[in-house]
């Protein structure tokens, strides 16, 4: 079945460092990518679409100029978080689906990387 | 503004089936109901989805009213690696890349 990776899988940084999360498709490709955060306790809420070759999709409240989103390829989609702070502490999850264009395979959901579990200290 | 009512905790005793129901009373003709589960600290995995037929796969049955208002998931035979939150999600057309919408979905404790 399709698999989505996510890398790394945890990171401890320092404030005011950047930190890079990798999520790429494994054996499709995928023209949109999404990416949640999930707090403790909580739901996972969408932070952003990530669209291959054009400029990512932000929901209400999330800053674009502190998630930054790249979708360069077909198979890859990466979330900059810069200059961490404790707050932005939480899991990152990304997802995919298969299929490309704006018709996506037919009867394809979307796969889930494992997360990225982020500390700032 | 979730689509889905769940009821946020179930226990089930190993080797039963575990029925997980969900509401979606105002789904739309085109939305899919999806089911997802996420055991601590992963991210969720796909378990199956139906527009109005019942679905079977290797995980899981998945029976929705013919009103489409509301559905049930049905783990036939739970073991204790079920233990998880399952999400039911409602989402517009199979085709595209539709954001999905997270709710609070169910804890499911299977007891051995």
């Amino acid at each position: 079945g399709a698999v989505v990776s996510q890398h790394p899988s945890r990171v401890i940084c320092k404030s005011g460092t950047s930190v890079k999360i990798e999520c790429r498709s494994l054996d499709f490709q995928a023209t949109t990518m999404f990416w949640y955060r999930q707090f403790p306790k909580k739901s996972l809420m969408l932070m952003a679409t990530s669209n291959e070759g054009s400029k990512a999709t932000y929901e209400q409240g999330v800053e674009k100029d502190k998630f930054l989103i790249n979708h360069a390829s077909l198979t890859l989609s990466t979330l900059t978080v810069t200059s961490a702070h404790p707050e932005d502490s939480s899991f990152y999850i990304c997802s995919a689906r298969a299929g490309t264009g704006i018709r996506a395979a037919s009867n394809q959901p979307q796969h889930f990387g494992d997360g990225t579990r982020l500390s700032i200290l | 503004d979730a689509k889905t009512t769940q009821p946020p905790s179930m226990d089930c005793a190993e080797g039963r089936a575990a029925n997980l129901p969900c509401n979606h009373s105002t789904i739309s003709g085109n939305e899919y109901v999806y089911w997802y589960r996420q055991i601590h600290s992963q991210g969720p995995q796909y378990i199956i989805h139906g527009l109005k037929n019942n679905e079977t796969n290797e995980m899981a049955s998945l029976i929705i009213t013919e009103d489409r208002k509301s559905s049930t998931l049905i783990l036939p035979h739970a073991t204790l690696r079920d233990t998880a939150v399952y999400y039911c999600i409602v989402s517009p057309t199979n085709f595209g890349n539709e954001k999905l919408t997270f709710g609070t979905g169910t804890r499911l404790t299977i007891i051995p």
